[in-house]
Protein backbone atom coordinates (compact mmCIF):
# COMPACT_ATOMS: atom_id res chain seq x y z
CA UNK A 1 0.00 0.00 0.00
CA UNK A 2 0.95 3.70 -0.70
CA UNK A 3 1.85 5.63 2.27
CA UNK A 4 0.51 8.84 3.25
CA UNK A 5 0.87 11.59 0.86
CA UNK A 6 1.78 15.58 1.60
CA UNK A 7 1.78 18.35 -1.11
CA UNK A 8 3.23 20.14 -1.44
CA UNK A 9 6.77 18.95 0.41
CA UNK A 10 7.90 22.80 0.44
CA UNK A 11 6.30 25.98 0.26
CA UNK A 12 7.71 29.91 1.06
CA UNK A 13 5.05 32.36 1.66
CA UNK A 14 5.24 36.14 2.61
CA UNK A 15 3.35 37.32 6.19
CA UNK A 16 -0.35 38.03 5.52
CA UNK A 17 -1.09 35.58 3.16
CA UNK A 18 -2.98 32.49 3.51
CA UNK A 19 -1.79 28.48 2.65
CA UNK A 20 -3.94 25.33 1.47
CA UNK A 21 -1.82 21.70 2.71
CA UNK A 22 -3.05 18.93 1.01
CA UNK A 23 -3.11 15.25 2.77
CA UNK A 24 -3.84 11.52 1.05
CA UNK A 25 -4.47 9.04 3.76
CA UNK A 26 -3.35 5.42 3.25
CA UNK A 27 -5.98 3.35 0.72
CA UNK A 28 -9.01 2.33 3.06
CA UNK A 29 -8.20 4.83 6.35
CA UNK A 30 -11.04 7.48 7.29
CA UNK A 31 -9.09 9.51 9.51
CA UNK A 32 -7.13 12.19 8.97
CA UNK A 33 -5.30 13.93 12.05
CA UNK A 34 -3.08 17.13 11.38
CA UNK A 35 0.34 18.06 13.68
CA UNK A 36 2.53 21.33 13.19
CA UNK A 37 5.93 20.36 14.64
CA UNK A 38 8.38 23.87 15.98
CA UNK A 39 11.90 23.63 17.45
CA UNK A 40 10.01 25.58 20.29
CA UNK A 41 6.44 23.71 20.85
CA UNK A 42 7.58 20.20 19.33
CA UNK A 43 4.82 18.42 17.96
CA UNK A 44 0.92 19.88 18.20
CA UNK A 45 -2.39 18.46 17.37
CA UNK A 46 -3.91 20.64 15.41
CA UNK A 47 -7.23 18.54 14.79
CA UNK A 48 -8.94 15.68 13.44
CA UNK A 49 -11.48 14.33 10.76
CA UNK A 50 -13.25 11.62 10.05
CA UNK A 51 -15.76 10.46 7.67
CA UNK A 52 -15.86 14.58 6.23
CA UNK A 53 -16.67 15.87 10.06
CA UNK A 54 -13.87 17.31 12.54
CA UNK A 55 -14.26 15.65 15.58
CA UNK A 56 -11.45 16.75 17.98
CA UNK A 57 -9.15 19.86 17.79
CA UNK A 58 -5.93 20.95 19.37
CA UNK A 59 -5.41 24.53 20.94
CA UNK A 60 -5.20 26.49 17.51
CA UNK A 61 -6.57 29.45 16.46
CA UNK A 62 -9.37 30.11 14.44
CA UNK A 63 -6.64 30.91 11.62
CA UNK A 64 -6.13 27.28 11.86
CA UNK A 65 -9.28 25.32 9.38
CA UNK A 66 -9.54 21.93 7.67
CA UNK A 67 -11.67 19.93 5.60
CA UNK A 68 -11.83 16.41 4.68
CA UNK A 69 -13.55 15.20 1.32
CA UNK A 70 -15.27 12.04 0.34
CA UNK A 71 -12.59 10.01 -0.49
CA UNK A 72 -10.78 10.79 2.98
CA UNK A 73 -8.26 13.60 1.17
CA UNK A 74 -7.65 16.18 3.38
CA UNK A 75 -6.86 19.60 3.50
CA UNK A 76 -5.78 22.48 5.88
CA UNK A 77 -5.49 25.79 5.56
CA UNK A 78 -3.53 28.64 7.34
CA UNK A 79 -5.07 32.19 7.15
CA UNK A 80 -3.35 35.43 7.73
CA UNK A 81 0.24 33.79 7.65
CA UNK A 82 2.59 34.90 10.83
CA UNK A 83 6.49 34.27 10.91
CA UNK A 84 5.38 31.80 13.82
CA UNK A 85 3.54 29.94 11.52
CA UNK A 86 6.72 28.84 9.98
CA UNK A 87 7.21 25.05 10.80
CA UNK A 88 6.33 21.64 9.63
CA UNK A 89 3.13 20.17 9.44
CA UNK A 90 2.51 16.85 9.58
CA UNK A 91 -1.15 14.66 8.31
CA UNK A 92 -1.31 11.07 9.93
CA UNK A 93 -4.10 8.59 8.55
CA UNK A 94 -5.56 5.57 10.99
CA UNK A 95 -7.69 3.26 9.89
CA UNK A 96 -10.25 4.37 12.84
CA UNK A 97 -13.39 2.61 13.62
CA UNK A 98 -16.64 5.27 14.51
CA UNK A 99 -16.95 3.78 18.31
CA UNK A 100 -14.76 6.49 19.99
CA UNK A 101 -13.34 5.93 23.10
CA UNK A 102 -13.33 2.83 24.54
CA UNK A 103 -13.92 0.95 21.35
CA UNK A 104 -11.30 -1.69 20.51
CA UNK A 105 -9.74 -0.23 17.89
CA UNK A 106 -5.92 1.09 18.68
CA UNK A 107 -6.15 3.62 15.69
CA UNK A 108 -2.77 3.15 14.90
CA UNK A 109 -1.55 6.73 13.38
CA UNK A 110 0.88 6.71 10.46
CA UNK A 111 2.77 9.75 9.21
CA UNK A 112 3.62 11.07 5.93
CA UNK A 113 6.72 12.97 5.32
CA UNK A 114 5.19 16.62 6.21
CA UNK A 115 5.22 19.95 4.28
CA UNK A 116 8.13 22.16 5.32
CA UNK A 117 6.26 25.72 5.54
CA UNK A 118 8.73 29.18 5.61
CA UNK A 119 7.10 32.19 6.71
CA UNK A 120 8.95 35.60 5.52
CA UNK B 1 0.53 17.27 30.49
CA UNK B 2 2.88 14.77 29.17
CA UNK B 3 1.94 10.62 30.39
CA UNK B 4 5.37 9.84 29.84
CA UNK B 5 9.08 10.37 31.15
CA UNK B 6 11.82 9.48 28.96
CA UNK B 7 15.88 10.40 29.33
CA UNK B 8 16.71 12.98 26.83
CA UNK B 9 19.69 11.02 25.17
CA UNK B 10 21.14 7.76 24.83
CA UNK B 11 23.89 6.78 22.91
CA UNK B 12 24.47 3.27 21.74
CA UNK B 13 27.21 1.71 19.96
CA UNK B 14 26.50 0.18 16.06
CA UNK B 15 25.59 -3.17 16.09
CA UNK B 16 24.33 -3.45 19.96
CA UNK B 17 21.06 -3.61 21.39
CA UNK B 18 19.51 -0.70 22.55
CA UNK B 19 17.13 0.06 25.03
CA UNK B 20 14.60 2.91 25.65
CA UNK B 21 12.99 3.11 28.60
CA UNK B 22 9.97 5.15 29.59
CA UNK B 23 7.93 6.18 32.53
CA UNK B 24 3.76 6.36 32.60
CA UNK B 25 3.32 5.53 36.33
CA UNK B 26 -0.27 6.85 35.58
CA UNK B 27 -1.15 4.76 32.84
CA UNK B 28 -5.07 3.94 32.60
CA UNK B 29 -6.21 -0.08 32.27
CA UNK B 30 -7.13 0.71 28.75
CA UNK B 31 -4.37 2.80 27.59
CA UNK B 32 -1.76 1.35 24.80
CA UNK B 33 1.77 2.26 25.19
CA UNK B 34 3.02 3.09 21.24
CA UNK B 35 6.35 4.02 20.41
CA UNK B 36 7.40 6.56 17.28
CA UNK B 37 10.99 7.42 15.62
CA UNK B 38 11.81 10.62 14.11
CA UNK B 39 14.58 10.88 11.63
CA UNK B 40 15.52 14.22 11.42
CA UNK B 41 12.76 16.92 9.73
CA UNK B 42 11.13 13.23 8.37
CA UNK B 43 7.48 12.40 9.79
CA UNK B 44 7.00 10.06 12.54
CA UNK B 45 7.53 6.62 11.70
CA UNK B 46 5.43 3.80 13.42
CA UNK B 47 7.36 1.26 15.42
CA UNK B 48 5.56 -0.61 17.66
CA UNK B 49 2.76 -0.97 20.36
CA UNK B 50 1.49 -3.16 23.12
CA UNK B 51 -1.24 -2.80 26.14
CA UNK B 52 0.35 -5.34 28.74
CA UNK B 53 2.25 -8.04 26.68
CA UNK B 54 5.15 -8.20 25.39
CA UNK B 55 5.58 -7.43 21.78
CA UNK B 56 8.07 -7.90 18.67
CA UNK B 57 7.91 -6.73 14.62
CA UNK B 58 10.41 -6.64 12.61
CA UNK B 59 11.64 -3.46 13.74
CA UNK B 60 11.95 -3.70 17.60
CA UNK B 61 10.50 -5.57 20.69
CA UNK B 62 8.40 -4.14 23.52
CA UNK B 63 8.77 -4.99 27.61
CA UNK B 64 6.24 -3.58 29.18
CA UNK B 65 6.68 -4.63 33.05
CA UNK B 66 3.87 -6.85 34.47
CA UNK B 67 2.09 -3.89 36.52
CA UNK B 68 2.42 -1.40 33.28
CA UNK B 69 3.99 1.78 34.84
CA UNK B 70 7.10 1.39 32.50
CA UNK B 71 8.48 -0.21 29.19
CA UNK B 72 11.51 -0.65 27.02
CA UNK B 73 11.67 -0.79 23.42
CA UNK B 74 14.66 -2.42 21.96
CA UNK B 75 16.48 -2.64 18.86
CA UNK B 76 18.23 -6.01 18.46
CA UNK B 77 21.35 -4.48 16.56
CA UNK B 78 21.24 -0.85 15.71
CA UNK B 79 22.33 0.58 13.05
CA UNK B 80 23.64 4.25 11.80
CA UNK B 81 20.31 4.47 10.18
CA UNK B 82 18.66 3.71 14.08
CA UNK B 83 19.93 7.49 14.67
CA UNK B 84 16.66 9.56 15.65
CA UNK B 85 14.29 10.60 18.55
CA UNK B 86 12.17 8.08 20.12
CA UNK B 87 8.62 8.88 21.11
CA UNK B 88 7.04 6.54 23.85
CA UNK B 89 3.25 7.79 24.21
CA UNK B 90 -0.02 6.51 25.44
CA UNK B 91 -3.21 6.36 24.05
CA UNK B 92 -6.62 5.05 25.09
CA UNK B 93 -8.27 2.10 22.75
CA UNK B 94 -10.15 3.76 20.32
CA UNK B 95 -9.32 7.20 20.59
CA UNK B 96 -9.44 7.91 17.21
CA UNK B 97 -10.12 11.15 17.45
CA UNK B 98 -7.55 12.22 19.93
CA UNK B 99 -4.16 13.95 18.96
CA UNK B 100 -1.26 11.82 20.03
CA UNK B 101 0.64 13.74 22.66
CA UNK B 102 4.33 13.85 21.92
CA UNK B 103 7.03 14.72 24.44
CA UNK B 104 10.43 15.51 23.90
CA UNK B 105 11.40 12.16 23.24
CA UNK B 106 15.20 10.34 23.89
CA UNK B 107 17.57 11.38 21.17
CA UNK B 108 19.26 7.95 20.28
CA UNK B 109 22.87 8.29 18.77
CA UNK B 110 23.84 5.30 17.31
CA UNK B 111 27.78 5.64 17.43
CA UNK B 112 30.05 3.80 15.23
Amino acid sequence: KAGVTQTPRYLIKTRGQQVTLSCSPISGHRSVSWYQQTPGQGLQFLFEYFSETQRNKGNFPGRFSGRQFSNSRSEMNVSTLELGDSALYLCASSFTLAGGAGSTSTDTQYFGPGTRLTVL
Amino acid sequence: DAKTTQPPSMDCAEGRAANLPCNHSTISGNEYVYWYRQIHSQGPQYIIHGLKNNETNEMASLIITEDRKSSTLILPHATLRDTAVYYCIVRVAGGGADGLTFGKGTHLIIQP
